[in-house]
């Protein structure tokens, strides 16, 4: 059964920081990952989906990478803003389903 | 193009009663889902619909819950009886390329405090 586990759980950094936002999966054999953002009282936004044969995903500040056999994704943000304050959710699909099974997530927090 | 609209919003209920939530998906798209979100952890699928015929409800909790989509477009979630444990975030998604992971949009989703 695949298990889907983000650290850290919670982070607050001051605005400008780059930082990095962890998952980690336990069965290898998955379809693709993606992450996703949600903000309070809203449901997810899709921010990137990286495909099992890829290593990354960018999106303007966003920058995903997959290491399908060790089990983990990172998600890489630049120049944190203010507006960045959500909880990010990591999301993998297996080989066998047309589900995901998300990771708990991580709740991010940028100080002006 | 309008989002998935999901009602009511908040519902509060005592334990042992009824609730129902409803989910209109965006307009063409097959694949219908509800998650249940409790709090701090991800979305949990209950059920995945395609059209009108049920794909997975292997996390359906089939004593108390239920779900239905009626014509293959909206979709209501049932409850009954309401336990403390189901005070969560119910989100209802859909998808037009369910095979490929993308193009999912999520509702807003339903608060559900049990008391």
């Amino acid at each position: 059964k695949q298990e889907v586990t983000q650290i850290p759980a919670a982070l607050s950094v001051p605005e400008g920081e780059n930082l990095v936002l962890n998952c980690s999966f336990t069965d290898s054999a998955i379809y693709n990952l993606q992450w996703f953002r949600q903000d309070p009282g809203k449901g997810l936004t899709s921010l990137l989906l990286i495909q099992s044969s890829q290593r990354e995903q960018t999106s303007g500040r966003l920058n995903a990478s997959l290491d399908k056999s060790s089990g983990r994704s990172t998600l890489y943000i630049a120049a944190s803003q203010p507006g960045d304050s959500a909880t990010y959710l990591c999301a993998v699909r297996d080989n066998y389903g047309q589900n995901f099974v998300f990771g708990p997530g991580t709740r991010l927090s940028v100080l002006p | 193009e309008a989002g998935v609209a999901q009602s009511p919003r908040y519902k509060i209920i005592e334990k042992r009663q009824s609730v129902a939530f409803w989910c209109n998906p965006i307009s063409g798209h097959a694949t219908l889902y509800w998650y249940q979100q409790i709090l701090g952890q991800g979305p949990k699928l209950l059920i995945q619909f395609q059209n009108n015929g049920v794909v997975d409800d292997s996390q359906l909790p089939k004593d108390r819950f239920s779900a239905e989509r009626l014509k293959g477009v909206d979709s209501t979630l049932k409850i009954q009886p309401a336990k403390l444990e189901d005070s969560a975030v119910y989100l209802c998604a859909s998808s037009s390329l369910p095979q490929t992971g993308t193009g999912y949009t999520f509702g807003s989703g339903t608060r559900l405090t049990v008391v």
